[in-house]
């Protein structure tokens, strides 16, 4: 069984542009949820998905949104990139609702210069 | 808001030492417990879970956790720890939201460094 798959897993970009991220969860997982991860903030919790609803949003500003299609295929977007978004961008699915059993891709590393 | 502490932020320890990693959350409701690793170099992956029942938990690769409600505290231990542990632990507890919604509050990690 194929695991959560992120794309890009590495990119640069520079203050004022826009990124998007995309993942693939395992094969017959409906909720999608991303984190960021930083050395000082540690792992924050950005957003659910399930059923192409967001059913659950973290404190992060409205630059940072996501989406989810019927495939269970999800995208996240930055827009107006800033120095502090540079981070690791995790991606986790469940196939258990509600169970915070997750199940993590590798991540997208953002550097942003 | 719920919130997670890890106390340790790096442990080194030798081979075949005994590893206790300490986990303390803020949340007066029902909660779920977790600890994940990430090895160097890999994705987080769970490590261990509490739901309900045993306050002991056995997990993957001779680790356990002991859950304490009293103390609300959830920490990692292992006897004898191998240069394989060598990884950042996070502990983690689930919050739940409405209309079936879920979030999990990660500790900052703790990074173990084993010696040969």
């Amino acid at each position: 069984k194929a695991g959560v798959t992120q794309t890009p897993r590495y990119l640069i970009k520079t203050r004022g542009q826009q990124v998007t991220l995309s993942c693939s969860p395992i094969s017959g997982h409906r909720s999608v949820s991303w984190y960021q991860q930083t050395p000082g903030q540690g792992l924050q919790f950005l957003f659910e998905y399930f059923s192409e609803t967001q059913r659950n949003k973290g404190n992060f500003p409205g630059r940072f949104s996501g989406r989810q299609f019927s495939n269970s295929r999800s995208e996240m977007n930055v827009s107006t990139l800033e120095l502090g978004d540079s981070a690791l961008y995790l991606c986790a699915s469940s196939g258990t609702p509600n169970t915070g059993e997750l199940f993590f891709g590798e991540g997208s590393r953002l550097t942003v210069l | 808001a719920q919130s997670v502490s890890q106390h340790n932020h790096h442990v080194i320890l030798s081979e075949a030492a005994s590893l206790e990693l300490g986990c303390n959350y803020s949340y007066g409701g029902t909660v779920n417990l977790f600890w994940y690793v990430q090895y160097p170099g890999q994705h987080l992956q769970l490590l261990l879970k509490y739901f309900s029942g045993d306050p002991l938990v056995k997990g993957i690769k001779g680790f356990e956790a002991e859950f304490i409600k009293s103390k609300f505290s959830f920490n990692l231990r292992k006897p004898s720890v191998q240069w394989s542990d060598t990884a950042e632990y996070f502990c983690a507890v689930i919050l739940y939201s409405g209309a079936g919604s879920y979030q999990l509050t990660f500790g900052k990690g703790t990074k173990l460094s084993v010696i040969p």
